[in-house]
């Protein structure tokens, strides 16, 4: 079992539409979330980062994480087709970052 | 603010040759990583400095890989001698150093190997 599992997709979504990404991990011992959006020939950029259970909101994204189920979620509100790109979650704990393999979003004009 | 640079962007190289990549972190940044993303995956850690030290290698094959930064600013990343399986998206991330600050990532060099 991988430490941090992401479904790769690819998911494809009307403009407008509501979009859910999700991961799932097994080490108890992350505490630090974050998402990371990644363009076609292009580094991770930081969406979100967050610390412990419950939501984080910014603009049209809000993230969630539920420790209890060890399941972190990305919502992306009113979705753009500039919100096309690969979505990564990561996990971080005293040095030990990983990262979900990407799930790689479109949003259909 | 400017981000973290990195150079080359594209290299293609024989198989048994050597390469090295050059990272510039953000100005301030304590902490670097270099992380290597092969196609389809997420970036998995290499190599993390705090200023010019080594804070964990662990991930890092070190029979072929090494990486230094001697003034604690840029660093570099050397593969020696590549392999078919080194074909990747080396990328570098910094941040600010506190224990668990967000990590800003460069655009990365795509290395090819034939």
């Amino acid at each position: 079992q991988k430490e941090v599992e992401q479904d790769p997709g690819p998911l494809s979504v009307p403009e407008g539409a509501i979009v859910s990404l999700n991961c799932t991990y097994s080490n108890s011992a992350f505490q630090y979330f974050m998402w990371y959006r990644q363009y076609s020939r292009k580094g991770p950029e930081l969406l979100m980062y967050t610390y412990s259970s419950g939501n984080k909101e910014d603009g049209r994204f809000t993230a969630q994480v539920d420790k209890s189920s060890k399941y972190i979620s990305l919502f992306i509100r009113d979705s753009q087709p500039s919100d096309s790109a690969t979505y990564l979650c990561a996990m971080y704990n005293n040095n030990d970052m990983r990262f979900g393999a990407g799930t790689r979003l479109t949003v259909k004009p | 603010e400017a981000g973290v640079a990195q150079s080359p962007r594209y290299k293609i190289i024989e198989k048994r040759q050597s390469v090295a990549f050059w990272c510039n972190p953000i100005s301030g940044h304590a902490t670097l990583y270099w992380y290597q993303q092969i196609l389809g995956q997420g970036p998995k850690l290499l190599i993390q400095f705090q200023n010019n030290g080594v804070v964990d290698d662990s991930q890092l094959p070190k029979d072929r890989f090494s990486a230094e930064r001697l003034k604690g600013v840029d660093s570099t990343l050397k593969i020696q001698p590549a392999k078919l399986e080194d074909s990747a998206v080396y990328l570098c991330a910094s941040s600010s150093g506190g224990a668990n600050q967000p990590q800003h990532f460069g655009d990365g060099t795509r290395l090819s190997i034939l």
